[in-house]
Formats: structure tokens, sequence, C-alpha cells
């Protein structure tokens, strides 16, 4: 079985600090991985993704996230918070193969906060 | 940019109501999913579709929930009865080569 667990529930840095977001996964076969965004009464937007390609993975509004295998980690960092930042983030594993392939489990999310 | 379409956006029912949402998922994405989040928890799967089948509804309660996409494209989940735990963000996505999933607006639903 799949899961994600995400590492605070609520964290909150000030405008232009570094922003880390921790996901750790659990999955028996080579995982995709995905970080989404969303904002109050809105859908998940995309950030970014892993499918096994490059461990560095840089995504939109300049977060990026690395693959550590070894860690079973797919945490998310920008360098430098924006206002805008502020959000709840979600980290989530799917499968790779299979009938359900493609089938997200997320994790329950952290809430970003942004001090001016 | 193509969007996936949900409405309503809110929807305020008593229990023991039917209600029904609607997804339109981005042209030429043959799977389909509805997702079901509860205030302050990540999105549970209710349904994946590949075009007018049904892959996985294995957390789907079926005793109240269905969900149908006769013709491969547009979808309808519906609740009937609705309960007060059914009180959450219903949400909608849609993917084309199952790597990546593109999610609507959601269907905000209170249960009173």
């Amino acid at each position: 079985a799949q899961s994600v667990t995400q590492l605070g529930s609520h964290v909150s840095v000030s405008e232009g600090a570094l922003v880390l977001l921790r996901c750790n996964y659990s999955s028996s076969v080579p995982p995709y991985l995905f970080w989404y965004v969303q904002y109050p009464n809105q859908g998940l937007q995309l950030l970014l993704k892993y499918t096994s390609a490059a461990t560095l993975v840089k995504g939109i509004n300049g977060f990026e996230a690395e693959f550590k295998k070894s860690e079973t980690s797919f945490h998310l960092t920008k360098p430098s918070a924006h206002m805008s930042d502020a959000a709840e983030y979600f980290c989530a594993v799917s499968r790779n193969y299979g009938g359900s392939q493609g089938n997200l489990i997320f994790g329950k999310g952290t809430k970003l906060s942004v001090k001016p | 940019e193509a969007e996936v379409a949900q409405s309503p956006r809110y929807k305020i029912t008593e229990k023991s109501q039917a209600v029904a949402f609607w997804c339109d998922p981005i042209s030429g994405h043959a799977t389909l999913y509805w997702y079901r989040q509860i205030l302050g928890q990540g999105p549970e799967l209710l349904v994946q579709f590949q075009d007018e089948s049904v892959v996985d509804d294995s957390q789907l309660p079926k005793d109240r929930f269905s969900a149908e996409r006769l013709k491969g494209v547009d979808s309808t989940l519906k609740i009937q009865p609705a309960e007060l735990g059914d009180s959450a963000m219903y949400l909608c996505a849609s993917s084309y080569s199952r790597d990546t999933q593109y999610f609507g607006p959601g269907t905000r639903l209170t249960v009173l």
C-alpha cells in the first residue's frame, strides 16, 4: 500500500525566507510523486511532479523538490517566500502501473502562512 | 488554457435530499476522477473512470452515492439521500496520460 506523510500541518515563514515543506512517502513500487497547491475554496493546482526522471524537479512559481529514495522523501522548497505563496500544499503519491494507475493518495496537507 | 469545469460551485441542501454535481473534463482526457475533500484533510478518491467505464470505485459509498459517465465525456456524481457527514468539497480531475491530473474548482457541499 502507498501512503504519504506531511510533517507539520502548519508552517509559518517571513516574507523572503526559505520555504521548506516536508513530505515522506511509502511505496512498495517506484512511485510518481506530486506537489499541489490549493487556495481557499479553489481546486488543486499542480506545482511539480516526479516521474522517475531527474531527481531534482523544478516547478512553477519558483518551487522545487528533490526525490531522495534512501530517505523516502520529496520535500518542497522555495528560496524566498512571497506573500502570494500563502496557501495549503498537498503532497501526493500515485501508482505508475496497473488498473488503478494514476490514483492519487494525498497527505493531509500543510498550510503555509507568510508574514510580512 | 483548457480547464476542468464543475458546477455548481456551492450547494446547500438539507439532509435526506438528493444532490448532483457535474464535471466536464479537459477535451481529450479519457480518465476522470471524483475526489471528496473533508475540511482540513487531503482529497480522497471516490471513483475513477476510463472513458465510460469505472476503473475503481472501491471507496464510493454505493448505498447512497452513484457516478456515471455515459458518453465518456462529462460526468455526474449523485448523493441520495444526503447526510450531515457528506458536507465536504467535491473535486473532479481529469488526465490524458494518467501521470498528471488537472483539477476543477470543486463543489462545496453543505448539508444542514
